[in-house]
């Protein structure tokens, strides 16, 4: 089946850790995005790539980092600079590079909390 | 003003009731309009996508687009248990795509 695998499901930080989430498409997509949701506040762009070996900063990359070495792969750091990490977190993909008609697929998320 | 806006709701309403939900915009750049469908705890599927203002029908949802008014909507017929989930719209165009905040919907038996 095609699709967007996000792991692990749910995920704990403690105080000075980084993390990272798992981020996998096998739908040929040459376009990826990691979104932030907090209840209330929407989808927040963190990151997203038009191509391999490209990534461009989102409205809140400050504290995440990221990497493009496959066009299947976007895994996602949560670094110790990001002081509220507790969140749901969306990886997402789509045929055509952002801005344009972009009909993005989205995974199940991680929960990610703050120990 | 916001670039894209649309109300949190929550709505609640009988089975069998038709739904409105509405976004407005404020980018005239945006020509592509998506609404998605969002499970408690799972990710948003693409629901609707229309490209420029008319209206698309899929089975008991219809998409309405009006950009003289920067307006958008969703139209759910027959309203059904299943159809509670959280409702994102979403519009994309000169060189962005931005999300609406979400609308809950819960559908009553």
């Amino acid at each position: 089946d095609g699709g967007i695998t996000q792991s692990p499901k749910y995920l704990f930080r403690k105080e000075g850790q980084n993390v990272t989430l798992s981020c996998e498409q096998n739908l040929n997509h040459d376009a990826m995005y990691w979104y932030r949701q907090d209840p209330g506040q929407g989808l927040r762009l963190i990151y997203y790539s038009q191509i391999v070996n490209d990534f461009q900063k989102g409205d809140i990359a400050e504290g995440y980092s990221v990497s493009r070495e496959k066009k299947e792969s976007f895994p996602l750091t949560v670094t110790s600079a990001q002081k509220n990490p507790t969140a749901f977190y969306l990886c997402a993909s789509s045929m055509n590079r952002p801005g344009v008609d972009e009909k993005l697929f989205f995974g199940s998320g991680t929960q990610l909390s703050v120990l | 003003q916001k670039e894209v806006e649309q109300d949190p709701g929550p709505l609640s309403v009988p089975e069998g009731a038709i739904v409105s939900l509405n976004c407005t915009y404020s980018n005239s750049a945006f020509q592509y309009f998506m609404w998605y469908r969002q499970y408690s705890r799972k990710g948003p599927e693409l629901l609707m996508y229309t490209y420029s203002s008319g209206n698309k029908e899929d089975g008991r949802f219809t998409a309405q687009v009006d950009k003289s008014s920067k307006y958008i909507s969703l139209f759910i017929r027959d309203s059904q248990p299943s159809d509670s989930a959280t409702y994102l719209c979403a519009m994309s165009g000169g060189g962005k795509l931005v999300f609406g905040k979400g609308t809950k919907l819960t559908v009553n038996p």
